[in-house]
């Protein structure tokens, strides 16, 4: 596609729930990264796919968060036992390394606006 | 752990005015990327620098990377209400075999007509 793209814009659920949240890459770009934002505040890393697995999944807050990437082009973050600081928007970000590597150019999507009561 | 202080945090200014907002780290990075956020939606990527007292400009916008590749700034000629938005800075470093992006907090920038 054009541009990397996120389901479902919104998603409330109550506490205790789980939630998937997906995201679409564009095209071609190997490399997929997770990042959660809070009110006021910058993307926070949460975990990083090249190809199928996850290269890097330090900023993972705890084992309620897991990410797959079955394929090597969509990916599902998918949370457990949903409490209400999880409430945040879930941005999804694609890049292809190609000669960008160092440049490290992220493609962000519109995110996902979770919310737990 | 890296992390980036941008100043100001919120800035409010009359259309026509010249501003500078400002990314500020100790730690050295290998890149620096400055992103647009618009309420509702992802960040959108400006600029990205590399190179240390690299400029880049952008019409009536200017990027610096400071030359030990620890801070950058942003300064905008003439502001416009349609710039009127969340700037971010986001530094990276690849050599450490990670390619996520650590953050600041972001300046709000409000240009009134």
């Amino acid at each position: 596609g054009a541009g990397v793209s996120q389901t479902p814009s919104n998603k409330v659920t109550e506490k205790g729930k789980y939630v998937e949240l997906r995201c679409d890459p564009i095209s071609g770009h190997t490399a997929l990264y997770w990042y959660r934002q809070s009110l006021g505040q910058g993307p926070e890393f949460l975990i990083y796919f090249q190809g199928t697995g996850a290269a890097d999944d330090s900023g993972l807050p705890n084992d309620r968060f897991f990410a797959v990437r079955p394929e090597g082009s969509v990916s599902t973050l998918k949370i457990q036992r949903t409490e209400r600081g999880d409430s945040a928007v879930y941005l999804c970000a694609s890049s292809s390394f190609g000669t960008g590597r160092v440049r490290n150019e992220q493609f962000f999507g519109p995110g996902t606006r979770l919310t737990v009561l | 752990t890296q992390l980036l202080e941008q100043s100001p945090q919120f800035l409010s200014i009359q259309e026509g005015e010249n501003l500078t907002v400002y990314c500020n780290s100790s730690s050295v990075f290998s890149s620096l990327q400055w992103y647009r956020q618009e309420p509702g939606e992802g960040p959108v990527l400006l600029v990205t620098v590399v190179t240390g007292g690299e400029v880049k400009k952008l019409k009536r916008l200017t990027f610096q990377f400071g030359d030990a590749r620890k801070d950058s700034s942003l300064h905008i000629t003439a502001a416009q209400p349609g710039d009127t938005g969340l700037y971010l800075c986001a530094g990276a470093n690849s050599g450490a075999g990670s390619y996520q992006l650590t953050f600041g907090k972001g300046t709000k920038l409000s240009v009134i007509p």
